[in-house]
């Protein structure tokens, strides 16, 4: 079985400062990994992937996160936030025998303070 | 283009009574998941529809059901609600049949409220 945990429930930052959401994995099988953003009542926006090839993925919005096989880990990273980043962001992870079932953590709230 | 629409966006409904759910997927995009998000929590996988037939169903009663539709539309249909049904029911459609790596797009979801 796979599961994804999130290791903090809440970052609060300051503007313009850099932010890591920590994001682990468990799984017996290739993983895909995906990072999604929710804004306040809305749905799910993709800000990046890992499908294979390098580990580091760039995404939308200045985000970035690296795909860690031996940690099992693919954090988020951002070196400058905004106070419109302000949001729950979501860590989920896929293979391809689980077809379109994407498993998520429990979110982290990103908090930006100005 | 239009993304992945879904109806209502409110819903306010008793224990026990029955609630149906829908959900438009992105012209041309033939997947269909439906996704339960309870406050506070990551969104939990329901079902997953392609081309018409259920190809994956999540750790959820038998009182919820879905299907999809020739034009490749979805409908949730849920029974004898309960209380703890009241979560953000999300719909997420991809261009081809799941295969773990396809994007999926989701909808602003249906907020679903059991008193």
């Amino acid at each position: 079985a796979q599961s994804v945990t999130q290791l903090d429930s809440q970052v609060p930052v300051f503007e313009e400062a850099p932010v890591e959401l920590r994001c682990n994995y468990s799984s017996s099988v290739s993983v895909y990994l995906f990072w999604y953003v929710q804004y306040p009542n809305q749905g799910l926006q993709l800000l990046l992937k890992y499908l294979s090839g390098s580990t580091l993925v760039k995404g939308i919005n200045g985000f970035e996160a690296e795909f860690n096989k031996s940690q099992t880990s693919f954090h988020l990273r951002k070196p400058s936030v905004h106070i419109s980043d302000t949001a729950e962001y979501f860590c989920a992870v896929s293979s391809y025998n689980q077809g379109g079932k994407l498993i998520f953590g429990q979110g982290t709230e990103l908090s930006v303070k100005p | 283009d239009a993304g992945v629409t879904q109806s209502p966006t409110h819903l306010i409904k008793t224990r026990g009574q029955h609630v149906t759910l829908r959900c438009s997927p992105i012209s041309g995009h033939k997947s269909v998941s439906w996704y339960q998000q309870v406050l506070g929590q990551g969104p939990q996988f329901i079902f997953q529809y392609y081309e018409k037939e259920e190809r994956g169903r999540g750790n959820f009663p038998d009182r919820f059901s879905a299907r999809q539709f020739p034009n490749y539309s979805s409908e949730l249909n849920v029974n004898a609600l309960l209380l703890g049904d009241s979560a953000l029911y999300l719909c997420a459609s991809s261009l081809v049949e799941g295969l773990g790596y396809n994007e999926q797009f989701f909808g602003p979801g249906t907020r679903l409220t059991v008193l």
